[in-house]
């Protein structure tokens, strides 16, 4: 009964070479996120959307890109992964975004990015 | 600027034992916190959300506390089992501005059987 799956689960790029991580969800959800979470560090987040309402974080660098072309699905490109991209990114989703009702986040199972 | 700190080191118990976590924040007036909780190499699963109206929320074995006084939540674990481990992080949530979840850099339990 995944929920939210993320593809693939280990991605091997080298440096400079752009490279796709995807997510998809079952949960009809609205909002869908995107993390990157390094070693022993918290999870920090990229960027969202609400529905088709894309929200950049401030401090996301201009590498990292996303598209959503409908509902169930999400992506992450990285134009040019750079040897401090290497990290676990997560996907997740929730009905509402942060601060309102029913906005409990469900997480994918993470795709680990290994930059060479 | 906004901070949330949890203990980074490791907290060690017994089985059977109860665990606490802490969760401390400054510069934030959240509207509610959550737990997760994280197995190495997945994503954090939700446990727990209490409001910034609540003093206290069970659920099976898990107890958490808000004290938005001392900008503090504790998160107990009663009758800890080996199951029981892995990183515990909290999340923070404002009501107005940034509508996202901010985390923190999780606590990592071990229980010993």
């Amino acid at each position: 009964d995944a929920m939210v799956i993320q593809n693939p689960r280990y991605q091997v790029t080298q440096f400079g070479k752009p490279v796709t991580l995807s997510c998809s969800q079952t949960l009809n959800h609205n909002v869908m996120y995107w993390y990157q979470q390094k070693s022993s560090q918290a999870p920090k987040l990229l960027f969202h959307y609400y529905d088709k309402d894309f929200n950049n974080e401030a401090d996301t660098p201009d590498n990292f890109q996303s598209r959503r072309p409908n509902t169930s699905f999400c992506f992450l490109d990285i134009r040019s992964p750079g040897l401090g991209d290497a990290a676990m990114y997560l996907c997740a989703t929730s009905r509402g975004l942060a601060g309102g009702q029913g906005d409990t986040q469900y997480f994918g199972p993470g795709t680990r990015l290994t930059v060479l | 600027s906004q901070k949330i700190e949890q203990n980074s080191e490791a907290l060690n118990i017994q089985e059977g034992k109860t665990a606490t976590l802490t969760c401390n924040y400054t510069n934030y007036s959240p509207a509610y916190l959550q737990w997760y909780r994280q197995d190495p190499g997945r994503g954090p699963v939700f446990l727990l959300l209490i409001r910034e109206n609540e003093k206290e929320k069970r659920k099976e074995r898990l107890k958490v506390t808000f004290d938005t006084t001392l900008k503090q939540s504790l998160f107990h674990i009663t009758a800890s089992q080996p199951a029981d481990s892995a990183t515990y992080l909290c999340a923070l949530a404002s009501d107005t501005g940034r509508r996202a979840l901010t985390f923190g850099s999780g606590t990592r339990l071990q229980v010993q059987p």
